[in-house]
């Protein structure tokens, strides 16, 4: 059955510092995974999707790597700010799953920045 | 604004009652889902629906019913069946079936407690 971990659960730097986030998943054979942002008592916000083809996408500061034989994917935040403060997601799809059409989610890492 | 609504942000309910929360998105959006979100869990699906008319059970699906007349709405009924109705609940919406590469977009949410 397929997992998706996170480490660390949390994470706390000053602004302006680089930072990566990690996503690993326990069966490579995905169609595409997806990171999202959180923040408290919200829905999620889509960061970025990157299909079981691809090495990376980048979306602005953001920048996210997936090796699927390794089985992990980094989002990599460059010059941190107070307004990245949330709660990353990422989600793979695994084609395992019974209907082949839902995500499976990591706990998430929560991000804090500090001015 | 295209986007998907959650109504209502806020629900209480008494134990043995019924609720249903409400989800519409007007992005034109074939597929539609249903998640749930406890404390230092991940998501979990609920139900899902990929066309009018039809739907189909996620991995949570017992408590709870949905329907979808239109395309636009996909409300969910947490019924008194459900033992742990406690929780944020995320309606999600994508351009075509998530197996099929589709990414998902998300409501902000609803929280309902049952007092």
């Amino acid at each position: 059955k397929q997992e998706v971990t996170q480490i660390p659960a949390a994470l706390s730097v000053p602004e302006g510092e680089n930072l990566v986030l990690n996503c690993s998943f326990t069966d490579s054979a995905i169609y595409n995974l997806q990171w999202f942002r959180q923040d408290p008592g919200k829905g999620l916000t889509s960061l970025l999707l990157i299909q079981s083809s691809q090495r990376e996408q980048t979306s602005g500061r953001l920048n996210a790597s997936l090796d699927k034989s390794s089985g992990r994917s980094t989002l990599y935040i460059a010059a941190s700010q107070p307004g990245d403060s949330a709660t990353y997601l990422c989600a793979v799809l695994d084609p395992a799953n019974q209907a082949g059409t839902a995500l499976i989610f990591g706990k998430g890492t929560t991000l804090s920045v500090s001015s | 604004d295209g986007g998907i609504t959650q109504s209502p942000k806020y629900l209480f309910r008494k134990e043995g009652q019924n609720v249903t929360l409400s989800c519409e998105q007007n992005l034109n959006h074939d597929a539609m889902y249903w998640y749930r979100q406890d404390p230092g869990q991940g998501l979990r699906l609920i139900y899902y629906s990929q066309i009018v008319n039809d739907f189909q059970k996620g991995d949570i699906a017992e408590g709870y019913s949905v329907s979808r007349e239109k395309k636009e709405s996909f409300p969910l009924t947490v019924t008194s069946a459900q033992k742990n109705p406690t929780a944020f609940y995320l309606c999600a919406s994508s351009p075509r079936l998530a197996g099929d590469g589709g990414e998902l977009f998300f409501g902000e949410g609803s929280r309902l407690t049952v007092l």
